[in-house]
Order: structure tokens, then sequence, then C-alpha cells
């Protein structure tokens, strides 16, 4: 009941597409739910964050959307930009924001 | 503002040896929260620290241990290491309660 499923894998979206990145949870008790990106040899760098009072957040090209019902949030990248390539984390938390539970990742490669 | 620094970054232990990690949060964070990860399990939390107090605390083996000091800079301390204990080591910092973590580049932590 803690884990949080992320598909796809890995993702290849051409230069000025849509990268879509899916999440499922199974505990109702989270209660924040942030996406983090990594490079390769970086810690992971908070991207955006959503609550679920919010169905949708945006920020610059980056913008998540959350289905309380279904249990589900996404990330939308915007114009994907070669620069995007990295791997992607969902994750959600209870209990204040200090414990997270992340999904298994996404690599994302922006061809040019 | 000078960010979460981890150090060493780089560390090769024998097995059976114990190793510390160190943790320097950005200034004026109270909360600590270590994460360990590795290509098959992910993200996965170990600990988090808030005023020298332990707060929360994954499901890893005793051998796996932390502390904050009054300045808020945090070790964690792993006994009789285990090849499988190789992974990159992550320490996030937070405000406080209900805030962003954020991330160091890691420790590299590789087990012969």
């Amino acid at each position: 009941q803690q884990q949080v499923k992320q598909s796809p894998q890995s993702l290849i979206v051409q230069k000025g597409g849509i990268s879509i990145i899916n999440c499922a949870y199974e505990n109702t008790a989270f209660d924040y739910f942030p996406w983090y990106q990594q490079f390769p040899g970086k810690g992971p760098a908070l991207l955006i964050a959503i609550r679920p009072d919010v169905s949708e957040k945006k920020e610059g090209r980056f913008t998540i959307s959350f289905n309380k019902s279904a249990k589900q949030f996404s990330l939308h990248i915007m114009d994907s930009q070669p620069g995007d390539s990295a791997t992607y984390f969902c994750a959600a938390s209870t209990e204040g924001f200090q414990k997270l539970v992340f999904g298994t990742g996404t690599r994302l490669l922006v061809s040019p | 503002k000078a960010g979460v620094t981890q150090t060493p970054r780089y560390l090769i232990k024998t097995r059976g040896q114990q190793v510390t990690l160190s943790c320097s949060p950005i200034s004026g964070h109270r909360s600590v929260s270590w994460y360990q990860q590795t290509p098959g399990q992910g993200l996965q939390f170990l600990f988090e620290y808030f005023s020298e107090t332990q707060r929360n605390k994954g499901n890893f083996p005793g051998r796996f241990s932390g502390r904050q000091f009054s300045n808020s800079r945090s070790e964690m301390n792993v006994s009789t290491l285990e090849l499988g204990d190789s992974a990159l080591y992550l320490c996030a910092s937070s405000p406080g309660s209900r805030t962003e973590a954020f991330f160091g580049q890691g420790t590299r932590l590789t087990v012969v």
C-alpha cells in the first residue's frame, strides 16, 4: 500500500513534443505529490509538486495533473528539449513532507 | 545560498567494515532525511532527523543508523558492510515540517 507505481520505464520524445509520465498510488493518506528530475551523477532536484486539493498545477513547461478519485497523477513536459533528457521520479508522502515514497523512475530521452 | 553538501562523494569499503557519511544541510534547515538509491530498489527512505531527534525510520536493518547535531549537520553510519549496501546515499534537507526537500549530490558507496 506504500508503493507508487510509475510508467513508462523509458520514453523517447522528439524535440518540441510532449512528454507524459504517469504515476498511481494506493495509500489515500498521501497528501503531497512531488516530481523530481535527476541527471547522472547528481541528486534529485525538485521540479514541481501538488497537493490533493488541486487538480492541476503548471510551472513553465511542466504541468502536474492530479486525479484524486483514480489515485493517479501525471507529469506533462510541454515543448520538450534535449536538456530535459534525465530520469524523472514521482513521489508521495504523508506525515508531512519528509518521508517520500518514490516511483521507480522514467528515463526520458528527447531527440534533437 | 549553498546547497546540501555531502561528504565524501565517493567511498570504497571492504565487506565487514563500517562507514560514516556526512551531510551539511542548507543553512537554516532543521530537517535532514537520508535515502538509499540502487538500480534494483530505486530510492528508499532510511530515516529523518529534526532538531536532533529521529522522527521517522524506513525498513532498513539496525546496521543503518544516524544522528543529527545541534547545528543540524547529520551523519549516517552503516556497520558490518555487505555487498548489497553498495549504493548512492542521498541526503535531503528541509526548513521544517511540510516543506519541500532539497537533495545533495550523494555519496557513492562501493562495498568490495
